[in-house]
Formats: structure tokens, sequence, C-alpha cells
């Protein structure tokens, strides 16, 4: 099956940063999502983007399909932004749109 | 609107107990799928229901067990518990018509086992 990896593990940022986040998948997808989970294990759905670009607030998605990667843009990042970022992605062709997740990006914004 | 909610938030078992958690997905959604997710790792795939019936299963043993309603809400029951079971389970919800559709999750049920 399809296989998610993310980069970087871990990142700490000063308040006001921009990061970019990234998304590599081993196979064609049929659906792509970004979420962020925060201290108290809620899974927040920032983005749906199978291809193309997204933007919401500070927040921007890119998802070049063809290349097999998605990014995630946080600007002007704020010590709220603080969790963990997943990407998930579900398999071209697949019998339903099970999520396969990464396994995440850790972010720490400090004030 | 009301989005995916799930019971019980948190639950305590010891070794052997069975355990049921429920969901009710979001408003006109009629698929449910139910993930795993360990301390430290993402989230892992269990099952996925859709009218009624077990449409896919992840890498998980039969002690996981699941049912939905007629009204597309869902339980997941957990039999002869395990230490290893202790983990958050998250129930997503999404809609099967109109091609792949993005998931929509709960908040989750914190699950501890003594």
């Amino acid at each position: 099956g399809i296989q998610v990896e993310q980069s970087p593990p871990d990142l700490i940022l000063q308040e006001g940063a921009n990061s970019t986040l990234r998304c590599n998948f081993s196979d064609s997808v049929n659906n792509l999502q970004w979420f962020h989970q925060n201290p108290w294990g809620q899974l927040i759905n920032l983005f749906y983007i199978p291809s193309g670009t997204k933007q919401n607030g500070r927040l921007s998605a890119t998802t070049v399909a063809t290349e097999r990667y998605s990014l995630l843009y946080i600007s002007s990042s704020q010590t709220t932004d603080s969790g963990v970022y997943f990407c998930a992605a579900t398999n071209y062709g697949g019998a339903t749109n099970k999520l396969i997740f990464g396994t995440g990006t850790l972010l720490a914004v400090q004030p | 609107d009301a989005g995916v909610t799930q019971s019980p938030t948190h639950l305590i078992k010891t070794r052997g107990q069975q355990v049921t958690l429920r969901c009710s997905p979001k408003s006109g959604h009629d698929t449910v799928s139910w993930y795993q997710q360990a301390l430290g790792q993402g989230p892992q795939f269990i099952f996925q229901y859709y009218e009624e019936e077990e449409r896919q299963r992840g890498n998980f043993p039969d002690r996981f067990s699941g049912h939905q309603f007629p009204n597309y809400s869902s339980e997941l029951n957990v039999n002869a518990l395990l230490l290893g079971d202790s983990a958050l389970y998250l129930c997503a919800s999404s809609w099967a018509g109109g091609g792949n559709q993005p998931q929509h999750f709960g908040d989750g049920t914190r699950l501890s086992i003594l």
C-alpha cells in the first residue's frame, strides 16, 4: 500500500517566523489531507488538497500530484500553531477512502 | 450543524475486559471509519462501515469489531483488552457519494488499560 513520509520530524520556531512542512507519498493518490492535532488530541482539518494550491489565512498548501509531494506553509507563526501536523493520503483506486497517515511533524512555536 | 461526536471522552478499563465506543457522524455523512492512535504515532485505520456493513479492514485482530446503525451512527467494540490497546480512538465520517470525499474527525475517546 501507499506510504506517507513527513519532514522534518520536529521543528522549533520563534513567534512570527515562517515554515514549510513536507509530505511525500509513494503512489498516486485520490485524496490528500492536512491536519493539525492540538495538545488535547483534537484532529483539525486544515486542507483537503489532492492537487493544486489552497490558502486559508496564514496557512496555505500545495500538492504536486505528478511528483508525489505536498507542502504546508505556515506564515507569521503563533504559539497556538503548536502541535503535531499530519498529512494523510488515500490510495488511488482503493476500495475506500481510508487514510494512510504520515508520522507527523511536531511544531513548537516559542513566544 | 453538529460535527462528528464521540463518547465517552475518556475510559479506564482493566486487562481482559470489553469496551464499546460510540460515534455519531457529521450531518449528511453516511460512512464511518475508526482509527487507533497510539502515543507518539499517527492514526492507524481499523475499519470502515457503509450501509451497515464493514467495507474495509486494516491490520487489526478479530477482537476489534464494529457495527453501523440505520441512522449511520457506529460502535467500536474491543474484547479481551490488552495493555497495548491503550490509545486514542478516533472516529471519522464522510459522504460516499460524489467520488473520493474528505474525512472529518471527532475529538476521540482516550482509552487507558490498567
